[in-house]
């Protein structure tokens, strides 16, 4: 499986949105409604911020929203933060070998 | 509150065995999948296998030939054996909690709610 592909960088000004892509294909992606996106400090574990490519989980600010078109999926994240700057990483299921696959990571810089 | 902690040696040897052990402090111990994931220094992360406490596996086909994760329900405990390391399996390792779910008739995890620290593991003579 490869991995899904991610723009290495993505910034705004703070109080701006970002938007990170994940794309991957009709396997993945495309092919099913589970995708997660994970926010990583540095020196620190993944953090989930969306699941099933939409939802998110109790305490992740409404800031953070999730989409999907076709085999991309997308991480919004609205009214950018200091504490926003962070790797993020996306990650779908896969079928085939009933495994997930993680996307290459993206690093927001707030500028 | 639920909370993972790796434990291990941070040093092995090349073609030796990687071992590792995620203590986990969570009353629903067999009600989630417990997962392995990795991250070289500077990269990305890599799924390496999941287990339920029944001892059902799902490994990375990558990964499948070394690898063995192992459960231990008496103390809330799973593990990890990779053999035949190299300098490619340096990284830092994750356990983390997988929230189960049916697709296509199979069970996989759907997300990872839950994540240990981290250990880094150092492969070198």
């Amino acid at each position: 499986q490869s991995a899904l592909t991610q723009p290495p960088s993505a910034s705004g000004s703070p109080g701006q949105s970002v938007a990170i892509s994940c794309t991957g294909t009709s396997r993945d992606v495309g092919g099913y409604n589970y995708v997660s996106w994970y926010q990583q400090h540095p020196g620190k574990a993944p953090k989930l911020m969306i699941y099933e490519v939409s939802k998110r989980p109790s305490g992740v600010p409404d800031r953070f929203s999730g989409s999907k078109s076709g085999n991309t999926a997308s991480l919004t994240v609205s009214g950018l933060q200091a504490e926003d700057e962070a790797d993020y990483y996306c990650s779908s299921y896969a079928g085939g070998n009933n495994f997930d696959v993680f996307g290459t990571g993206t690093k927001v810089t707030v500028l | 509150q639920v909370q993972l902690q790796e434990s291990g040696p941070g040093l092995v040897k090349p073609s030796e065995t990687l071992s590792l052990t995620c203590t986990v402090s969570d009353a629903s111990f067999k009600s989630y999948y417990w997962s392995w994931i990795r991250q070289p220094p500077g990269k990305g992360l890599q799924w390496i296998g999941f287990i339920y406490y029944s001892g059902t596996t799902t490994y990375n086909p990558s990964l499948k030939s070394r690898l063995t994760i192992s459960v231990d329900t008496s103390k809330n405990q799973f593990s990890l054996k990779l053999r035949s390391v190299t300098t490619a399996d340096a990284a830092v390792y994750y356990c983390a909690r997988g929230i189960p779910r049916s697709v296509d008739g199979t069970w996989v995890v759907d997300r990872l709610d839950y994540w240990g620290q981290g250990t880094l593991v150092t492969v070198s003579s």
